[in-house]
């Protein structure tokens, strides 16, 4: 059983440089969302695509993040110029609305540390 | 008001114990419900989803309350494996809202 997977794991940055997040959904989930999660708090919504179609953004995806999932499979998060509040885990996760399902589930994260 | 509530804690309960987690919610219109474990720098994991009025799963038991907008957690026999955060999410349409989480520490 293959789950969802992000790379990096881990990612370190120095405050202004860009930085892409890859997210591989479960294979045959339509539906794939990113989150941001700091310390203490639950997962934040940032944005979800179904196949290839962005369908929603929240306001917390300021101008400096875009997301794309150009055949509607793998997904990439860019960061441009990033800031030390961007210092969070990034978590992806999928869903397999095809078949009328909600449960989402989640890759194991990518930890952004902006120096 | 935050969409989604939790207390988040920590519960300290012993070992065999019987703890129960409430979460509310301000939109009427969600359709679905979840609760999901989380471990210390890990991802959320799916616990339990809640369609209707419950859903039992072992020594898990979750309840909806429409009426009152909340959902509901009830661990049973606590085991030490038990110690997570757990996390309520709901689903008004599309995305997950979640809360803060719940933090519960099982002590032998």
């Amino acid at each position: 059983d293959t789950g969802v997977s992000q790379d990096p794991r881990h990612k370190i940055t120095k405050r202004g440089q860009n930085v892409t997040f890859r997210c591989d959904p479960i294979s045959e989930h339509n539906r794939l969302y990113w989150y941001r999660q700091t310390l203490g708090q639950g997962p934040e919504f940032l944005t979800y695509f179904q196949n290839e179609a962005q369908l929603e953004k929240s306001r917390l995806l300021s101008d400096r993040f875009s997301a794309e999932r150009p055949k509607g499979s793998f997904s990439t998060l860019e960061i441009q110029r990033t800031e030390q509040g961007d210092s969070a885990m990034y978590l992806c996760a999928s869903s397999d609305r095809d078949r009328g399902l909600y449960e989402q589930y989640f890759g194991p994260g990518t930890r952004l540390t902006v120096t | 008001r935050k969409e989604v509530e939790q207390d988040p804690g920590p519960f300290n309960v012993p070992e065999g114990a019987t703890v129960a987690f409430n979460c509310t919610y301000s939109n009427s219109a969600s359709q679905s419900f979840f609760w999901y474990r989380q471990d210390c720098r890990k991802e959320p994991k799916l616990l339990m989803s809640v369609y209707s009025s419950g859903n039992e799963d072992g020594r898990f038991t979750a309840q909806l309350n429409r009426a009152s907008q909340y959902i509901s957690l009830l661990i049973r026999d606590s085991k030490l494996s038990d110690s997570a955060t757990y996390l309520c999410a709901v689903n008004p349409g599309g995305k997950l809202i979640f809360g803060q989480g719940t933090t519960l520490q099982v002590k032998p």
